[in-house]
């Protein structure tokens, strides 16, 4: 079956754009993930989303940065005002059951996002 | 102090040989443990999960050392198609996992 797509494979942006990065999750997956892999770094855990509840916003590094999931499925990462240090890979990943990460998480092969 | 640490390597390795990677993590209540496989520009895959009492998968073998806070892989028969990085995964019981930085592998011919 399909895996877990995003969109776009690559996005080159000026410092101060606003960028969208999309995420189609497995379908029936419940739990998803965005995280994001600089050079060098390992993952960085920004948000998760779990069905209806209320997403852990926890590791996202600032208030430029904001996600939404509609209807439990698709969703999107917003960066506003992109700075330099926000180039990165970014990484969606989904997974079939709450888990508290306890079930494998399935990535998408990423968003790289170059700010200039 | 990082919550996972890895050895970044790299290392350089023979065909056929065998390979040990070690990583530590600071929580203790920390709750399970796996070891993903990234390729060069390609998304992490779960290799295995790391149980209590260790666990095999063919050329694979993870163990996992609560008291001293540290997950190992050992890998046996190096085949070039285990060139990769290897990331040490670790759920310290809240939503999200923490991974390494990861310990790059390069089986020579």
């Amino acid at each position: 079956g399909a895996g877990v797509s995003q969109s776009p494979s690559n996005k080159v942006t000026e410092k101060g754009k606003d960028v969208e990065l999309r995420c189609d999750p497995i379908s029936g997956h419940t739990a998803l993930y965005w995280y994001r892999q600089s050079l060098g770094q390992g993952l960085e855990f920004l948000i998760y989303f779990q069905g209806n509840s209320a997403p852990d916003k926890s590791g996202l590094p600032s208030d430029r940065f904001s996600a939404e999931r509609t209807g439990g499925s698709v969703s999107t990462l917003t960066i506003q005002r992109t700075q330099q240090e926000d180039s990165a890979v970014y990484l969606c990943a989904s997974s079939p059951l709450w888990s508290g990460g306890n079930n494998e998480q399935f990535f998408g092969p990423g968003t790289r996002l170059t700010v200039l | 102090r990082k919550e996972v640490e890895q050895d970044p390597g790299p290392f350089n390795v023979p065909e056929g040989a065998t390979v040990a990677f070690n990583c530590t993590y600071s929580n203790s209540a920390s709750q399970s443990f796996f070891w993903y496989r990234q390729d060069c520009r390609k998304e992490p895959k779960l290799l295995m999960s790391v149980y209590s009492s260790g666990n095999e998968d063919g050329r694979f073998t993870a163990q996992l050392n609560r008291a001293s806070q540290y997950i190992s892989l050992l890998i046996r028969d190096s085949k070039l198609s285990d060139s990769a990085t290897y990331l040490c995964v670790v759920n310290p019981g809240a939503n999200n996992l923490f991974f390494g930085t990861g310990t790059r592998l390069t089986v020579i011919p």
